[in-house]
This record gives structure tokens, sequence and C-alpha cells, in this order.
């Protein structure tokens, strides 16, 4: 089945410490996404993604990286430079940047102790 | 960017048509209205979009205004599960090209037995 994963669904760390999100889609999609998601809030963008080997930062990119070396792969690291990294992470892909509804993953929570 | 506002919340009870509000009124001739729907603790769900004209598909009809500064999705017998926080998105455009979506905090739709 095509769709987009990500990987894992819940994820602790420490503080201080780095952490890699995986986002991976088979949907040959151009455009992907990150957005963060606290309680009771909206999505908001962290980085976007319209073509391999090209990214752009989103509203709260700082404290994230992100990096598109494959067409179905858009990790996202965040580093100790994040100050509240505790959150809900969701990845999305579309067909392309300008045509298309965007496809979401279930996913990841992360939790830093 | 066109902003959209959507009331906070809403109640609906089960069977009956749930209405879902929403205000572009900066919307430009170029921009879609999409919405999508968030179930607790999982990645959005796209719905329905539009341009101009009211579509509908087998989750939900989408009125837009002849002006296009606002739209209502109608859920047209809701069930329990279709509570959930559903998104309304003008898909803007930047002078670059390039796309992003944007997500509100929506509506929590409640969908009462």
């Amino acid at each position: 089945d095509g769709g987009i994963t990500q990987s894992p669904k819940y994820l602790f760390r420490k503080e201080g410490q780095n952490v890699t999100l995986s986002c991976e889609q088979n949907l040959n999609h151009d455009a992907m996404y990150w957005y963060r998601q606290d309680p009771g809030q909206g999505l908001r963008l962290i980085y976007y993604s319209q073509i391999v080997n090209d990214f752009q930062k989103g509203d709260i990119a700082e404290g994230y990286s992100v990096s598109r070396e494959k067409k179905e792969s858009f990790p996202l690291t965040v580093t100790s430079a994040q100050k509240n990294p505790t959150a809900f992470y969701l990845c999305a892909s579309s067909i392309r940047r300008d045509l298309g509804e965007a496809f979401f993953g279930q996913g990841t929570r992360l939790t830093v102790v | 960017d066109a902003k959209t506002t959507q009331p906070p919340s809403m109640d609906c009870a089960e069977g009956r048509a749930a209405n879902l509000p929403c205000n572009h009124s900066t919307i430009s001739g170029n921009e879609y209205v999409y919405w999508y729907r968030q179930i607790h603790s999982q990645g959005p769900q796209y719905i329905i979009h539009g341009l101009k004209n009211n579509e509908t598909n087998e989750m939900a009809s989408l009125i837009i205004t002849e002006d296009r500064k606002s739209s209502t999705l109608i859920l047209p017998h809701a069930t329990l599960r279709d509570t959930a926080v559903y998104y309304c998105i003008v898909r803007p455009t930047s002078t670059s090209g390039t796309y992003k979506y944007i997500f509100g905090t929506g509506t929590r739709l409640k969908v009462l037995a």
C-alpha cells in the first residue's frame, strides 16, 4: 500500500541529546513537510522540501535540521538547541509543490526528559 | 498569505448535518480552499477542496460563497467517528512560487449521541 510512514510512534530522549525522526513515503511525491503540534494547538510548519536536495525553513525552524537526499525520505533532526522539543511531530507529502492534497503520517510523539 | 478564521468548537447531534464555517476574506483568485480533519493523536486527513464551485465527495460537501470570502464544510449525516478537529486552509503561494500548507487551530467538532 502506498503511504507515508513515520517512525517511531513514541520517542523518549534525554535533554541535550540530538534525535532524528524518520519520514518515508512511497507515493512518488516531490514535496514533503514537517510540522510540530503542541497540545490543543494547530500545526506549525518547521521545514518543507519541494524537490530532492532542496529544502526551506518554515515558521519555526530554529533548533531543527533536515535533509532530502532521496525523494522518498525527509528526516528531521531535533537538536539540543531546540528549547522545547517535547511535542507531536507530523510529516506530510504532496505530489508536487503546486498540486495535490497533503498526505500525513501518523506522527511521532517526542518526549524529552 | 490568506488567513482563515474558524469557530473554536461546535457540537452536532449524531445523524444530523454538521455545518462547519470558515472565513477567508483575504483569499486571492488562484488560491484553493482545503479542508482536513484530525482525529485525536493521529495525522490530519484530507477531506475535500475547491476553488469556486461547490464540491461533493463521499465524505463531505464544500460550499464556497460567490465572493469566495467564506466557505462551509457539510458532513451530511454526522456520526460519532466524525468527532475531530477540522481545519480550513487556504493554500498560499509566495512570490517565489513555493507552496506551503498553513494550518490554524481549527474547529473542534463533537458529535453527540
